[in-house]
């Protein structure tokens, strides 16, 4: 089992739309998450980092996290063509090593 | 701030070439750098852990004379892909850490050809 469970997607919204990004993780001694935006052949942009369980708003992203269930999320509210990327979920219990999801591809079309 | 810069881009080069790649933390000093590859639709794959004036710590099934790691300094390491042959080709890509507990920053990555 992988430490971090991402779906692939691709997922498509429209313009405007609030967008839901879920990642699971098998580590119960998690504490630390992030969040990362990939666009193509790029390195990923951290977006969204956060300790231990609830929630963390930054603009138009929130990022939310369930210990009980080993659910984190990230929506993005009235999402642009430009938050089209991949995104990348990532946990780890020590901070020191964080163990990445596989990325969902995120489009917004206009 | 936390810009992380990763050289060269691009390279392309012919079987048999070793290849350096670096990377720098711009804006503040990286206790440790890490280097992960990544293939198409696939997540990052850690290779390698370094701490600044310690040996790279490398992750199962990398070949540490194969992919040489050096980070001599608290804003620069760097990685030599040695002999490089076309099944290196890939995606690589640096992180640095300004300390424990604190998120990764990325580069660019480095996209490697080997023909």
């Amino acid at each position: 089992q992988k430490e971090v469970e991402q779906d692939p997607g691709p997922l498509s919204v429209p313009e405007g739309a609030i967008v839901s990004l879920n990642c699971t993780y098998s580590n119960s001694a998690f504490q630390y998450f992030m969040w990362y935006r990939q666009y193509s052949r790029k390195g990923p942009e951290l977006l969204m980092y956060t300790y231990s369980s609830g929630n963390k708003e930054d603009g138009r992203f929130t990022a939310q996290v369930d210990k009980s269930s080993k659910y984190i999320s990230l929506f993005i509210r009235d999402s642009q063509p430009s938050d089209s990327a991949t995104y990348l979920c990532a946990g780890s219990n020590t901070g020191n090593q964080f163990y990445f999801g596989t990325g969902t591809s995120l489009t917004v079309i206009p | 701030g936390a810009v992380v810069s990763q050289h060269p881009s691009r390279v392309i080069c012919k079987s048999g070439t070793s290849v350096k790649i670096e990377c720098r933390s711009l804006d503040f000093q990286a206790t440790t750098m890490f280097w992960y590859r990544q293939f198409p639709k696939q997540s990052l794959m850690l290779m390698a852990t370094s701490n600044e004036g310690s040996k790279a710590t490398y992750e199962q099934g990398v070949e540490k004379d194969k992919f040489l790691i050096n980070h001599a300094s608290l804003t620069l390491s760097t990685l030599t892909v040695t002999s490089a042959h076309p099944e290196d080709s890939s995606f690589y890509i640096c992180s640095a850490r300004e300390t424990p507990n604190q998120p990764q920053h990325f580069g660019d990555g480095t996209r490697l050809s080997i023909l």
